[in-house]
């Protein structure tokens, strides 16, 4: 089976560009999360969608960025405009809930460079 | 405030030996943890979990061990195998639900 798909895995680009990182979530999993990694916050987490509907944006640091969920297998996460701080390792994950206590699984992350 | 705390970021093992590695939370609220697990250039993946019911699981060379009054659990792995070698994540929520909190990681060498 295919796990949660991120592209790009390695994105390398100027202050103020827009950034789109893409998703691909496990095929039959109803909820996906954002999470980024620093070295400072570890690995918190940006956005929880259900269903497809935004649940939980909580954890979106600014304006600048933005998550989009258009159907059950694809979402992504903008960032503009970019800033060197937004420099990290960003997660999607999915799960299937439903079923008490299924774990969420991760993708490989894309490292995002922002110079 | 962190809530989940890893305070040991690194830990060496012998391989054979167990490798015991330690989480302590604050949140009394929690009642499921998670461990993940993580190789470099790669995501999190999910390696074993506990309801606060309980107070071991076990799978395989993995076991965890959860004290509610002390508010800690820990992952025991014996015997370890080199491919052990990564950084490990404990992770808890409150009710099973989506929002899980991570502690900072621990990463195990396990030395052939």
């Amino acid at each position: 089976d295919a796990g949660v798909i991120q592209s790009p895995r390695h994105e390398v680009t100027e202050m103020g560009q827009e950034v789109t990182l893409r998703c691909k979530p496990i095929s039959g999993h109803n909820s996906l999360f954002w999470y980024r990694q620093t070295m400072m916050r570890g690995l918190e987490l940006l956005i929880y969608f259900n269903n497809n509907v935004p649940i939980d944006d909580s954890g979106m640091p600014e304006d600048r960025f933005s998550a989009k969920m258009p159907n059950a297998s694809f979402s992504t996460l903008k960032i503009q405009p970019s800033e060197p701080r937004d420099s990290a390792v960003y997660f999607c994950a999915s799960r299937k809930t439903g079923d008490s206590n299924q774990p969420q699984h991760f993708g490989d992350g894309t490292r995002l460079s922002i110079l | 405030d962190q809530q989940v705390k890893q305070n040991s970021p690194s830990l060496s093992v012998q391989e054979g030996r167990i490798s015991i590695l330690n989480c302590d939370y604050t949140n009394s609220m929690f009642d499921y943890f998670l461990w993940y697990k993580k190789y470099p250039a790669e995501g999190p993946t999910f390696l074993i979990s506990i309801s606060s019911i309980k107070d071991k699981n076990e799978d395989g060379r993995f076991t965890v061990f959860l004290n509610k009054s002390a508010k800690h659990l820990s992952l025991h792995i014996v015997p370890s195998q080199p491919g052990d070698s990564a950084v490990y994540f404990c992770a808890a929520s409150v009710g099973g639900t989506y929002k899980y909190i991570f502690g900072t990681g621990t990463r195990l060498k396990v030395l052939a």
